[in-house]
């Protein structure tokens, strides 16, 4: 079946450092590519989505593309700030409306 | 617009009761999704709902049901209340078709 695999955490940074997280997916054929974040005490809240493969997804200053080849879609932002501490989900869409997650990657930044 | 509506917040019951979740999706939307999410396993997909008819369902036992309504409002219910039923469920909600689900704030179910 479809499986999402994503880096174990935490991660933690400082203010201003360079967020990579790492995201591989197993699935039958290209389905579409989610990040979804979840602040404390909080429900998720989609970050950015990418329906085919080399899409770009951006928001907020986060990036991520969809790889085919590596069936990849890692996270990615150039500077990180105190207000992005949450914890990130990686998912896949598969059937109509069923999301595969990720176990979650919790982000820590110190200012 | 308003977003997903879940309730109630928080819940306690004990074990062997029952209890009954409720989620309001986004104006226009015909499908409903629930999760489970609980530290050790994770985000887990329950079931989905579109137009008031169950499209898939996750590998849950048949304590955990579900239903929508014709205003795509849904309930879930679980019975028989175990400990390991203790987690926040998710409710999000989308067209339908493909297209990216929206979450609720999720109700925190604690077994006591």
């Amino acid at each position: 079946g479809d499986s999402v695999t994503q880096m174990e955490g935490p991660v933690t940074l400082s203010e201003e450092a360079f967020l990579t997280i790492n995201c591989t997916y197993t699935a039958t054929g290209y389905p579409s590519l989610f990040w979804y974040v979840q602040y404390p005490g909080e429900g998720l809240q989609l970050l950015l989505k990418a329906t085919k493969a080399d899409d770009k997804g951006s928001n907020k200053g986060f990036e991520a593309t969809y790889r085919k080849e590596t069936t990849s879609f890692h996270l990615e932002k150039g500077s990180v700030q105190v207000s992005d501490s949450a914890v990130y989900f990686c998912a896949l869409l598969s059937g109509y409306s069923t999301l595969t997650f990720g176990k979650g990657t919790m982000l820590l930044v110190s200012p | 617009k308003a977003g997903v509506t879940q309730t109630p917040r928080y819940l306690i019951k004990t074990r062997g009761q029952q209890v009954t979740l409720s989620c309001s999706p986004i104006s226009g939307h015909r499908s409903v999704s629930w999760y489970q999410q609980t530290p050790g396993q994770g985000l887990q997909f329950l079931f989905e709902y579109f137009s008031e008819t169950q499209r898939n369902k996750g590998n849950f036992p048949g304590r955990f049901s579900g239903r929508q309504f014709s205003n795509s409002r849904s309930e879930m219910n679980v019975s028989t209340l175990e400990l390991g039923d203790s987690a926040l469920y998710l409710c999000a909600s989308s067209s339908g078709l493909n297209e990216k689900l929206f979450f609720g704030s999720g109700t925190q179910l604690s077994v006591l």
